[in-house]
């Protein structure tokens, strides 16, 4: 499974866009950049999935370069309520058992 | 998106008795179902894979005897804590795979459960 790093923290403000870049050199052909969204007491939510390009949703856009070897979570202007802890995940199919690594704890403050 | 419930979401018991967990999958049928366990400010880490009508596969280090899985039908998978300790407090996650879900989200988190061990 290929390992992903992202940093542990980031401060934000209310209205702000955020990025959390997210490394994973050792990618596979066959893997998905999945991320998911926590809020403390409650399970993991899924936000955005994507394999290669640029994936947008109504909450956030997924950048991934042309080497896949990392990925941009953008969450455009953030509010109170998305302070949370942020995964970032490489799985080699879609429902795959998905192994979590540290994750980014994003605070935003108004 | 499908809806996995977890129940219950806290529970507190005293040393050396057993604990179930339930994971349902509400709309839709989960031949693959996962447990996680996650610690304060820690990350969620895999404890096992449970498969219906077989037995689960446990992560490295996780005790199959102490942690129980049951899958015994498409839509329920149990965790029991069995003679439950104070190191055993923590947040159990589980989650569900549809495979035939239409959008690219095919794994499914419940609510977690809260385990505290007096």
């Amino acid at each position: 499974l290929a390992k992903t790093t992202q940093p542990i923290s980031m401060d934000s403000y209310e209205g702000q866009e955020v990025n959390i870049t997210c490394s994973h050199n050792n990618i596979a052909t066959n893997d998905y950049i999945t991320w998911y969204q926590q809020f403390p007491s409650q399970g993991p939510r899924f936000i955005i999935q994507g394999y290669k390009t640029k994936v947008t949703n109504e909450v956030a856009s997924l950048f991934i370069p042309a080497d896949r070897k990392s990925s941009t979570l953008s969450l455009p202007r953030v509010s109170l309520s998305d302070t949370a802890v942020y995964y970032c995940l490489v799985a080699r199919e879609a429902g795959t058992a998905l192994i979590f690594g540290k994750g980014t704890t994003l605070s935003v403050s108004s | 998106g499908a809806v996995v419930s977890q129940h219950p979401s806290r529970v507190i018991c005293k040393s050396g008795t057993s604990v179930k967990i339930e994971c349902r999958s509400l709309d839709f049928q989960a031949t693959t179902m996962f447990w996680y366990r996650q610690f304060p400010k820690q990350s969620l880490m895999l404890m096992a894979t449970s498969n219906e009508g077989s037995k689960a596969t446990y992560e490295q280090g996780v005790e199959k005897d102490k942690f129980l899985i049951n899958h015994a039908s498409l839509t329920l998978s149990t965790l029991t804590v069995t003679s439950a300790h104070p190191e055993d407090s923590s947040f159990y996650i589980c989650s569900a795979r549809d495979l035939k879900a239409a959008t690219n989200e095919k794994l499914f988190f419940g609510s977690g459960t809260q385990l505290s061990v007096l």
